[in-house]
């Protein structure tokens, strides 16, 4: 079992460009979690997917992100134009949800990191 | 939705000693879950707790907790270097559909020196 598995693993840009974000969940999960963490703010959930339905997208900051997921192998997290404060570590998670006992694998991250 | 508060923030410890950390909620819950993540990686699960059960164990990892207090411990035993890490309690809403919504607490930060 591969886990949760997220490209890239560091991503230096520049403000203003276009960030995308990726993910794999953990094959026969059916539900997907985007994460931001920083020091200041902790662990945050950005969006959720149930089924590749986006459920919750309460936790995108602004319209500059965006995330989609195509088919039930496949997650991305879109940011654009990309600005310094959006420095974080964004982790995927997924989950195979149909109780309230749902346990999250994470992936290893990616670090972003805009200049 | 409601945060879990770990304590302490930081705890070191020598290997071998036993590590406690606490998380303390509001309101009610229907489970807690504890989650560690090493420098650098993802959380991991490490163990959950229904709210109808007083004490859970897995393997050096033993978990309380205690409904009329709203609170939760993880007690460590026979701590080794690998555990440095930091180390979250979650909690998903007690009620409503947003059983997924999983909130995590800032973390206990451990470090377990040789």
């Amino acid at each position: 079992d591969a886990g949760v598995i997220q490209s890239p693993r560091h991503e230096v840009t520049e403000m203003g460009q276009e960030v995308t974000l990726r993910c794999k969940p953990i094959s026969g999960h059916n539900s997907l979690f985007w994460y931001r963490q920083t020091m200041m703010r902790g662990l945050e959930l950005l969006i959720y997917f149930n089924n590749n339905v986006p459920i919750d997208d309460s936790g995108m900051p602004e319209d500059r992100f965006s995330a989609k997921m195509p088919n039930a192998s496949f997650s991305t997290l879109k940011i654009q134009p990309s600005e310094p404060r959006d420095s974080a570590v964004y982790f995927c998670a997924s989950s195979l949800m149909g109780s309230a006992y749902n346990e999250q694998f994470f992936g290893p991250g990616t670090r972003l990191t805009v200049l | 939705s409601q945060q879990g508060e770990e304590d302490p923030q930081a705890l070191s410890i020598q290997e071998g000693e036993n590590a406690t950390m606490n998380c303390s909620y509001k309101t009610s819950i229907n489970n807690l879950q504890w989650y560690r993540q090493n420098s650098g990686r993802g959380l991991v699960h490490l163990i959950l707790i229904r709210s109808n059960e007083r004490e859970k164990h897995s393997g050096r990892l033993r978990v309380t907790l205690d409904t009329s207090k709203k609170s939760s411990s993880l007690l460590i035993t026979a701590s080794r270097a690998a555990d440095t890490a930091s180390y979250f309690c979650a909690i998903p809403p007690s009620s409503g559909g947003s059983n997924y919504k999983l909130t995590f607490g800032k973390g206990t930060l451990l470090t377990v020196n040789p």
